[in-house]
């Protein structure tokens, strides 16, 4: 009964590759996200989607490629991987087009690219 | 300078202890202010939640807003040493066009609690 649930929870892989993570909310939020932490913490926020529609693009290169199937999966594709996106990615959702409803969070896909 | 500036610490307190968290922020649109807790290897979990300047308080713990100096704190009454995680504020500026749902958090300051 996870509310929002990611997969894979780790993920090593090589410079090159492409890869897919996949979030899935059951909280009937019409809003989801994936935020970047990197090894710092710092928490940073990627994309976000309005029932399938991008709303937030952050300046994230376009190896990087979300897509909503339905308002309750938001998964990200990644191509041609670099060391530099090693990092815990975070899938989060919201109630909502207003800022005042809050972010739930997944449990983080740890990425290690080598 | 970061939007949002907090100190990563580590933070150690015996238990029992009343524990103070602190951000500052820069950017005046922000209005949301957000704390969340964050255990080792899981997702940050919302703590609480306030709207403008104000206290708030739930349980053990409460936040504070001080729009003017752009500080916000949260205090841990009774710290448990279930309490030891890595504190987020976090926050956001009015509704509207692309800026809603977008969090600006600070790094997070790791607290622990011992027995």
């Amino acid at each position: 009964d996870t509310a929002v649930s990611q997969t894979p929870k780790y993920l090593v892989t090589q410079m090159g590759n492409d890869k897919s993570i996949k979030c899935e909310q059951n909280l009937g939020h019409d809003t989801m996200y994936w935020y970047k932490q990197d090894s710092k913490k710092f928490l940073k926020i990627m994309f976000s989607y309005n029932n399938k529609e991008l709303i937030i693009n952050e300046t994230v290169p376009n190896r990087f490629s979300p897509k909503s199937p339905d308002k309750a999966h938001l998964n990200l594709h990644i191509n041609s991987l670099e060391l530099g996106d090693s990092a815990v990615y975070f899938c989060a959702s919201s109630r909502g087009r207003m800022n005042n409803s809050p972010l739930h969070f997944g449990n983080g896909t740890r990425l290690t690219v080598t | 300078q970061k939007e949002v500036e907090q100190d990563p610490g580590p933070l150690s307190v015996p238990e029992g202890a009343i524990v103070s968290l602190n951000c500052t922020y820069s950017n005046s649109a922000f209005q949301y202010f957000m704390w969340y807790r964050q255990y080792s290897r899981k997702g940050p979990e919302l703590l609480m939640y306030t709207y403008s300047s104000g206290n708030k308080e739930d349980g053990r713990f409460t936040a504070q807003v001080d729009k003017s100096s752009k500080y916000i704190s949260l205090f841990i009454r009774d710290s448990q040493p279930s309490d030891s995680a890595t504190y987020l504020c976090a926050m956001s500026a009015r509704a509207g066009g692309t800026s809603y749902g977008k969090l600006t958090f600070g790094q997070g300051t790791i607290l622990t609690v011992h027995p």
